[in-house]
């Protein structure tokens, strides 16, 4: 199947600095990307639909300026998390959809740590 | 999308199959049911999709009931590595397009 990278896959941070998150596809062009978070023995959780070429679509109680997502290309969308702080500690995942649209390949997640 | 119902864990011994179940009754008509697994500490994994009719792939089986109105993931021998969450979605393609919301999930412990 189709491969989605994500880098870093663990980051730790101090509060107040940004943090960037790449996804990537690796063997297939993806139009649409979503970004996801997830917190300890929860759900996944979608933040927001990154579509390339335009800005992102951010899920209700998603703050667009906290976490800034860029899409310039078909293969890489980043997603940034600025002025972190220790609440916003969680596994960040990507995930792109195939041509047909069916099929999510989801990343392997980045675990962030903010201090 | 619409809602999806599942047992929050389940057992079952390596080798043997094991049945997974998940209500949707108020699905519509145009809503795919999707199921995806996460194994601990990684991102999720697609395992099959249907819309009426039963579907067979190298993962699993899904059985669709005539009405619609529930499925069963099927793995047919359980192996240690399925041990993971396994998410049914539904999802309307002319609605939320890629979008995929994830419920809760049935936590799959597999016994050696």
């Amino acid at each position: 199947g189709a491969v989605v990278s994500q880098h870093p896959s663990w980051v730790i941070c101090k509060s107040g600095t940004s943090v960037k998150i790449e996804c990537r596809s690796l063997d297939f062009q993806a139009t649409t990307m979503f970004w996801y978070r997830q917190f300890p023995k929860q759900s996944l959780m979608l933040m927001a639909t990154s579509n390339e070429g335009s800005k992102a679509t951010y899920e209700q109680g998603v703050e667009k300026d906290k976490f800034l997502i860029n899409h310039a290309s078909l293969t890489l969308s980043t997603l940034t998390v600025t002025s972190a702080h220790p609440e916003d500690s969680s596994f960040y995942i990507c995930s792109a959809s195939t041509p047909s649209g069916h099929e999510q390949y989801f990343g392997p997640g980045t675990r962030l740590t903010v201090t | 999308d619409a809602k999806t119902t599942q047992p929050n864990s389940m057992e079952s011994n390596e080798e043997e199959p094991v049945h997974l179940p998940c209500n949707h009754s108020t699905i519509s008509g145009t809503d795919y049911i999707h199921w995806y697994r996460q194994l601990p500490s990684q991102g999720p994994e697609y395992v099959i999709h249907g819309l009426t009719s039963n579907v067979n792939n190298r993962m699993a089986s899904l059985a669709i009931a005539e009405d619609r109105k529930s499925s069963t993931l099927i793995l047919h021998r359980a192996t240690l590595r399925d041990a993971a969450v396994y998410y049914c979605i539904l999802r309307d393609w002319e609605s939320s397009g890629d979008k995929l919301t994830f419920g809760t999930g049935t936590r799959l412990a597999v016994r050696p």
